[in-house]
This record gives C-alpha cells, sequence and structure tokens, in this order.
C-alpha cells in the first residue's frame, strides 16, 4: 500500500517570501499522479498543483510550482511571492492507475502567512 | 465550474441516531467519494462510487453506508450514530476519464458533532 508523508505539521513565512512544503510518498508503483490540495480556513478543498509521475518537466501553476524527484519519491511544494490567502492546510496526495481512483493524502501542514 | 454540496455545513446529533450526510454534484460526474477528515490522521476513503447503485467500501467503511441513487447525488449514511464519528465529512467527485487518474473536486465539508 502506498503512503503519504508530510513532515512538517506547522510552517510559517512573511509575505512575498517564498516557502517549500514537503511531501514524501512511498510506492512500487510506477504510473502515479501526484496533488497538493490547499484548505483555507473556509474548509473548501482546493487544486493547487497537478503531476503525471511519467512526466519529467515539474508543474507549474503561477507562484506554485513543484519539486518532483522521481527516484528519491519526493514532491515539495514551491510558493513564491506567498500573500495572506495562501494561509491554509495543504496536502499531498497520491493516486496510482491500478486502483480504483483512490486517493491517499498526507497529515497536511498548516502554513501561515504573516505580515 | 465544478459545483459540489453539501447539505450542511454544520451537524449536530445524539448518540444512535440516524444520520444522513447528503453531496450533489453539478457536472455529471461519474465517481463520488465520502471522506473524513480527522486533524492529525488527515482524509480517509469511507466510500466511493463509479456509477448509480453501484459502490465500494474505501479505508474505513465500519458504521459507514451510502447510497446512489441518482448520478448526482451521494448519500453518507451513519445507521446508529457515536460519538467517535464526531469529524469534519468531505464529499468530491471526479469525471470518468482513466481510472484512477481524474482530479477530484470537494465540496465544503459537513461538520458532524455526535453528543
Amino acid at each position: 500500500a502506498q503512503t503519504v508523508t508530510q513532515s512538517q505539521p506547522e510552517m510559517s513565512v512573511q509575505e512575498a517570501e517564498t516557502v517549500t512544503l514537503s511531501c514524501t510518498y512511498d510506492t512500487s508503483e510506477n504510473n502515479y499522479y501526484l496533488f497538493w490540495y490547499k484548505q483555507p480556513p473556509s474548509r473548501q478543498m482546493i487544486l493547487v498543483i497537478r503531476q503525471e509521475a511519467y512526466k519529467q518537466q515539474n508543474a507549474t501553476e503561477n507562484r506554485f510550482s513543484v519539486n518532483f524527484q522521481k527516484a528519491a519519491k519526493s514532491f515539495s511544494l514551491k510558493i513564491s511571492d506567498s500573500q495572506l490567502g495562501d494561509t491554509a492546510m495543504y496536502f499531498c496526495a497520491f493516486i496510482y492507475t491500478g486502483t480504483a481512483s483512490k486517493l491517499t493524502f498526507g497529515t497536511g501542514t498548516r502554513l501561515q502567512v504573516t505580515l | 465550474d465544478v459545483k459540489v454540496t453539501q447539505s450542511s455545513r454544520y451537524l449536530v446529533k445524539r448518540t444512535g441516531e440516524k444520520v444522513f450526510l447528503e453531496c450533489v454534484q453539478d457536472m455529471d460526474h461519474e465517481n463520488m467519494f465520502w471522506y473524513r477528515q480527522d486533524p492529525g490522521l488527515g482524509l480517509r476513503l469511507i466510500y466511493f462510487s463509479y456509477d448509480v447503485k453501484m459502490k465500494e467500501k474505501g479505508d474505513i467503511p465500519e458504521g459507514y453506508s451510502v447510497s446512489r441513487e441518482k448520478k448526482e447525488r451521494f448519500s453518507l449514511i451513519l445507521e446508529s450514530a457515536s460519538t467517535n464519528q464526531t469529524s469534519m465529512y468531505l464529499c468530491a467527485s471526479s469525471a470518468p476519464g482513466g481510472r484512477g487518474t481524474d482530479t477530484q473536486y470537494f465540496g465544503p465539508g459537513t461538520r458532524l458533532t455526535v453528543l
């Protein structure tokens, strides 16, 4: 079974700075997808970014980018130019093509953006 | 935009009551999911469904059942609520596409308290 580990329960960053959230996963599969979801205080879970394992190029969405290291099974999220609206819980999630659409989530990292 | 709605944001029930949590999506998605979110544990899959009248157990199905009579609606049922079912419940849906790869879209969540 696959597992997803987020080793940073809480992080803090100043506005306009850059922060990196860590995620590692464990799987014996070769074909899978990785996601970062954001859950602000409003509780609505929102997709931030998605990475296909077969793609070597790191995914990017505006200020959000990932560092995907397949051999190391690492999938970190970098947030550039942090904004107050980035304050949220961030969850890393994994799904592999052999299962029935079952996402496996990490335990989350609470990010606080301060002035 | 995909919209997933849940019938209640907050719900308070008594031990032993039968509880229904409703979820509706408006994008004709075939896949629907129920998760439970607890601090320090991330999101855990309770049940999911690929199609009308189809259901499959997730990682923690005990004490829960589901119903999918219509494509757009997926209900989570607590037959006899217990205090250890106090939690945040999140519904999600995804488009058919390739199994295991589709982005899941989440509802706003229902915070259930069982007294």
